[in-house]
């Protein structure tokens, strides 16, 4: 069973830069969240899909966006970069129905630095 | 507001010394209470959901327990090995059921 991806591992980013971070959920799994995780800190809900639409979004800005494709890949977009988005980005799915629905499994994370 | 607050920031042990890390928290809608550990730059590894008061789990030298306020993680007799940022979250119970972070709790097991 394969686990959660995500791609790139490491970014180097300009401020006002665009950049996209992709994810490839596990396995049986159809529902994506995306987290931030600033250093020291713990992660920070950003956005969740579950088939194809956004599903519920945290306190981010509309430059942070995604997708969810038919294969529940995703990806997170965030545009007009700043220096604060510099963090490491977590990618979790989730398994359908059930009490067992409600276990996010992470991948390794992107880590974005932005200058 | 949802809040999660995790103690100590940071422990240190040797090696074979037992403890616990104390997860406290004040949510309205409380669906699952979750323990995760994470290594230095990667992601989160599952350990444990708790739903309901009263429960407990173990897995190897872990035991997670619940009450309906906080949640403890026991560790008896840590190896190095278990040294790593464990992470408490919570989920919020709304559509989305989101994950609420503490800031986690840093263990270091020195042999």
């Amino acid at each position: 069973e394969t686990g959660v991806t995500q791609s790139p591992t490491h970014l180097i980013k300009t401020r006002g830069q665009q950049v996209t971070l992709r994810c490839s959920s596990q396995s049986g799994h159809n529902t994506v969240s995306w987290y931030q995780q600033a250093l020291g800190q713990g992660p920070q809900f950003i956005f969740q899909y579950y088939r194809e639409e956004e599903n519920g979004r945290g306190n981010f800005p509309p430059r942070f966006s995604g997708l969810q494709f038919p294969n529940y890949s995703s990806e997170l977009n965030v545009n007009a970069l700043e220096l604060d988005d510099s963090a490491l980005y977590l990618c979790a799915s989730s398994p359908p129905g059930g009490s067992s629905y409600n276990e996010q499994f992470f991948g390794p994370g992107t880590r974005l630095t932005v200058l | 507001e949802d809040q999660v607050t995790q103690s100590p920031e940071a422990l240190r042990l040797q090696e074979g010394e037992s403890s616990s890390l104390n997860c406290s928290y004040t949510v309205s809608g409380l669906r699952g209470l979750f323990w995760y550990r994470q290594d230095p730059g990667k992601g989160p590894e599952f350990l444990f959901t708790l739903y309901s008061a009263g429960e407990e789990k173990e897995k190897e030298r872990l035991k997670a327990t619940l009450t309906k306020k906080e949640s403890f993680l026991h560790i008896t007799a840590p190896k190095p090995e278990d040294s790593a940022t464990y992470l408490c979250a919570v989920g919020d119970g709304g559509a989305t059921n989101k994950l609420i972070f503490g800031t986690g709790t840093l263990l270091a097991v020195q042999p």
